[in-house]
């Protein structure tokens, strides 16, 4: 079945590194994406990395995927302030209609 | 032009009330869905239209009532709402669907029933 997990919150100093967890259960997933939400805004695509790829970088952002364990991560360098926002992980399934299932999302705090 | 643009901004309405939301795009997507999204939650899927045809219902309740009327545009009809149906209700649209890729959100409407 779907199910995508996530811890709830995370906070860092501004300046450190982030890192955001997330596991999912199928196997089958195909797709994998981490969304930004900015407090009363739409979800904002940060970045998905293919099922077939270790990792992705693109500028501050790192996405790892460990396909074996079914974890993946995003690793935000030199958190900053405007970087506060709620984190989706979401992951969609070959086969079907690739919509994607969301996790609850991980609130980040970026505190100077 | 990567935008997805949703109207209105913020939406008050009573139990009795007729509205809509409206949901457009320009990037040539031939999918558009709705989700509802509770404060401090993740979105929830309601609808999901490919080529404007309704392909996917998530058991929404009929007080709900999508129509696309062209590629572009994706409205959201509303009656006899429920208190209950109070959130954030979201557009997206994506190339289209069965292969995966980006999803690009609009900013949501605010919804209030009272």
């Amino acid at each position: 079945g779907e199910d995508v997990e996530q811890s709830l919150f995370l906070s860092v100093r501004e300046g450190d590194s982030s890192v955001i967890n997330c596991t999912y259960t199928d196997s089958s997933s195909t797709y994998l994406y981490w969304y930004k939400q900015e407090p009363g805004a739409g979800l904002q695509l940060l970045t998905y990395i293919f099922s077939n790829m270790d990792m992705k970088q693109d500028q501050r952002l790192t996405v790892l995927l460990n396909k074996k364990d079914k974890h993946l991560s995003l690793r935000i360098a030199d958190t900053q302030t405007g970087d506060s926002a709620i984190y989706f992980c979401a992951e969609s399934i070959s086969g079907g209609s690739y919509i994607p299932t969301f996790g609850r999302g991980t609130s980040l705090i970026v505190h100077p | 032009d990567t935008e997805v643009t949703q109207t209105p901004k913020h939406l008050v309405m009573g139990m009795t009330n007729k509205k809509s939301l409206k949901c457009e795009q320009h990037m040539g997507h031939r999918a558009m869905y709705w989700y509802k999204q509770k404060a401090k939650k993740p979105p929830e899927l309601m609808f999901v239209y490919s080529y404007e045809k309704l392909s996917i219902n998530e058991s929404v309740p009929s007080r709900f009532s999508p129509e696309c009327p062209n590629s572009s545009l994706l409205n959201l009809h509303l009656h006899a709402l429920q208190p209950e149906d109070s959130a954030l209700y979201l557009c997206a649209s994506s190339e289209r669907t069965g292969q995966g890729g980006e999803q690009y959100f609009g900013p949501g409407t605010r919804l209030t029933v009272t």
